[in-house]
């Protein structure tokens, strides 16, 4: 397994602009998770999904964050319009199941938002 | 939810000393409890995790140990060498059924000196 793949890598955009960013998860794992990475806050979980239905998006920072999972094997995260306080690595994991097993992550995407 | 601190936030060593991190959480209902590796600019990676049934758990230099009493678990690296230098992260979980998400600690950075 190629292991949970994000894209891009790396993206830089202007203040205003639509990021989306994409996941895909590890085959047969059934629970999807979004963090952010900064300095200042660690690691943050910003949404789950158990077999493809968002469960909990209390850690969306505002509503110009939206995740969607059509499938069981794609995820997107976008923000719109992007402001630079969202300049983050942005990290997609996978697992089992939602707790009680260790997470996969993704190589993450870096974010800057000028 | 679960409150997470990992102690120390920085950890200096010298090549082949020993290095022990501790992670204390508030949630007796956990029952998962793992430890993670981030190099710079790379994603966490699970490098190893205990249950609340097994007290100890080894793999060649690292290991953990679990007080459940206590609510802490630990990270034990001896004979550290340059290659561990990185973050690194505890997130218990668990609950009935694997039902509770992972809280992430802020991170502990090891540096081991040549």
């Amino acid at each position: 397994d190629a292991g949970v793949i994000q894209s891009p890598r790396h993206e830089v955009t202007e203040m205003g602009q639509e990021v989306t960013l994409r996941c895909k998860p590890i085959s047969g794992h059934n629970s999807l998770f979004w963090y952010r990475q900064t300095m200042m806050r660690g690691l943050e979980l910003l949404i789950y999904f158990n077999n493809n239905v968002p469960i909990d998006d209390s850690g969306m920072p505002e509503d110009r964050f939206s995740a969607k999972m059509p499938n069981a094997s794609f995820s997107t995260l976008k923000i719109q319009p992007s402001e630079p306080r969202d300049s983050a690595v942005y990290f997609c994991a996978s697992s089992y199941q939602t707790g009680g097993r260790g997470y996969t992550f993704g190589s993450g995407t870096r974010l800057t938002v000028v | 939810g679960e409150n997470v601190e990992q102690h120390p936030s920085t950890l200096s060593v010298q090549e082949g000393d020993s290095a022990v991190i501790k992670c204390t959480y508030s949630d007796s209902a956990s029952n998962y409890f793992p430890w993670y590796k981030q190099e710079l600019g790379k994603r966490p990676q699970l490098i190893i995790d205990i249950r609340s049934n097994v007290g100890e758990k080894k793999d060649q230099r690292i290991a953990v140990t679990l007080n459940k009493t206590a609510k802490h678990f630990s990270l034990h690296i001896t004979e550290t060498q340059p290659e561990d230098s990185a973050v690194y992260f505890c997130a218990p979980s668990g609950g009935p059924g694997g039902s509770y998400i992972p809280t992430f600690g802020r991170g502990t950075s090891l540096i081991v000196h040549p």
